[in-house]
């Protein structure tokens, strides 16, 4: 079955960088998208960006622009996902997710069938 | 960018009753919308996508309509374990709606 495992609660201080992983197990690494998506404490959900596992391939949603890299390691099928620059409102649980589709399907629309666990990020001075 | 507005924020029911919750679009996003349930300390599960079609494993009281700019969301007779929050979200830009909190009445 499908399983996406992510790494530990992080505290970090303002202006240092977070990477978080995500290890994809149970299917095709380099067959999916794998998205991120965060939600601060009490928050809704807000979408970060993408990876392509296979090309390497990235998209960043505008606000992380300059901030945020994602990267892979299809040896052991796990994606990262590094937020630099931290601040007290980057506090927030952070998810990898999956696409429904692969990318064979022919499907251009992309909903996130599978999640991770979450990663709590703290930031605090 | 396009928007996601869902209403409303919160809704209270009693187990049994049909509730629906309605997604608007910015602009026209033809049938690209998923619906997402969260419960508290867990990760979002998706419900419904491409506006209409059930994930494998969801109960079918559960139904997803609409196309274009407007959507909506029913549960057809609430379980104690639909209470929970609801997100709609654009499959193309991957907005989400702010959330509709469903909770006991």
């Amino acid at each position: 079955q499908v399983q996406l495992v992510q790494s530990g609660a992080e505290v970090k201080k303002p202006g240092a960088s977070v990477k978080v992983s995500c290890k994809a197990s149970g299917y095709t690494f380099t067959g999916y998208y794998m998205h991120w998506v965060r939600q601060a404490p009490g928050q809704g959900l807000e979408w970060m960006g993408r990876i392509n596992p296979n090309s390497g391939g990235t998209n960043y949603a505008q606000k992380f622009q300059g901030r945020v890299t994602m990267t892979r390691d299809t040896s052991i099928s796990t994606a990262y996902m590094e937020l630099s620059r931290l601040r007290s409102d980057d506090t927030a649980v952070y998810y990898c997710a999956r696409d429904l589709y692969d990318f064979w399907s022919g499907y251009t629309a992309e909903y996130f069938q599978h999640w991770g666990q979450g990663t709590l990020v703290t930031v605090s001075s | 960018d396009i928007q996601m507005t869902q209403s409303p924020s919160s809704v209270s029911a009693s187990v049994g009753d049909r509730v629906t919750i309605t997604c608007r679009a910015s602009q026209g996003i033809s049938s690209w919308l998923a619906w997402y349930q969260q419960k508290p300390g867990k990760a979002p599960k998706l419900l419904i996508y491409a506006a209409s079609s059930l994930q494998s494993g969801v109960p079918s009281r559960f139904s997803g309509s609409g196309s274009g700019t407007d959507f909506t969301l029913t549960i057809s007779s609430l379980q104690p374990e639909d209470f929970a929050t609801y997100y709609c979200q654009q499959a193309n830009s991957f907005t989400f709606g702010q959330g509709t909190r469903l909770e006991i009445k």
